[in-house]
């Protein structure tokens, strides 16, 4: 079945980097691209950035410019996520989300979705 | 970037209607995609397109789109559907290329 599996919760200190990463199973990787959303403990949704299906071209949100960096590895099927100079703020569930789309209609779902990571940052 | 407006909290008899909406200028571009999430878990994808639901997910779950609103509609609501339901679209604005979500409906099922 189609599956993303995350690595495990990370705890940083205030102006670490953390690298998370996900990886896909269950269908061609290289067929799809991938999103990373991330959620602050009892908050909503904030979508961060995607990734294309071969890694040469990324697209961030505005807030994260500059601090988010998504890469991929085709040969294992793992995507990341690193995002630097962390805050207090930072501290939230991050997800891996695979993008589906029909194009012509306008169209995109984010399924499936990793478990999550938590990263705490705290001093 | 644009915005997506959701209720916070609504609540729903066992067995009843509810109607979760979901507003923003994107809508009038983009179809809006549904998410259900429950405590402790990831979202799961509920309904996107024009009205399309993946396998797995009930038949009583439902959407529609009419302007730049969005609407899930569950019928005959289970207490299983107790959640958080965020709405999700393509960020129709000219400067900003992404994806945005709504701020999430609390569903309480009485």
């Amino acid at each position: 079945q189609v599956q993303l599996v995350q690595s495990g919760a990370e705890v940083k200190k205030p102006g670490a980097s953390v690298k998370i990463s996900c990886k896909a199973s269950g269908y061609t990787f290289t067929s799809h691209w991938m999103h990373w959303v991330r959620q602050a403990p009892g908050q909503g949704l904030e979508w961060m950035g995607i990734i294309n299906p071969t890694g040469s071209s990324t697209t961030y949100a505005q807030k994260f410019q500059g601090r988010v960096t998504l890469t991929r590895d085709t040969s294992t099927s793992t995507d990341y996520m690193e995002l630097s100079s962390l805050r207090s703020e930072d501290t939230a569930f991050y997800y891996c989300a695979r993008d589906n789309s029909i194009a012509a209609d306008g169209t995109w779902w984010f399924d499936p979705w990793g478990q999550g990571t938590l990263v705490t940052v705290s001093s | 970037s644009s915005e997506l407006t959701q209720d916070p909290a609504v609540s729903v008899a066992l067995g009843q209607t509810v109607r979760i909406t979901c507003q923003g200028d994107s809508l009038r571009t983009y179809s809006a995609t549904w998410y259900q999430q429950k405590p402790g878990q990831a979202p799961i994808l509920v309904i996107y397109g024009k009205n399309n639901r993946p396998s797995g997910i009930p038949d009583r779950f439902s959407g529609s789109n009419s302007g730049n609103t969005a609407s899930l509609t569950i019928t005959g609501t289970q207490a299983e559907d107790e959640a958080d339901y965020f709405c999700n679209s393509r960020d129709s604005s000219i400067s900003h290329l992404g994806w945005v979500f709504g701020g999430g409906t609390k569903l309480t099922v009485l």
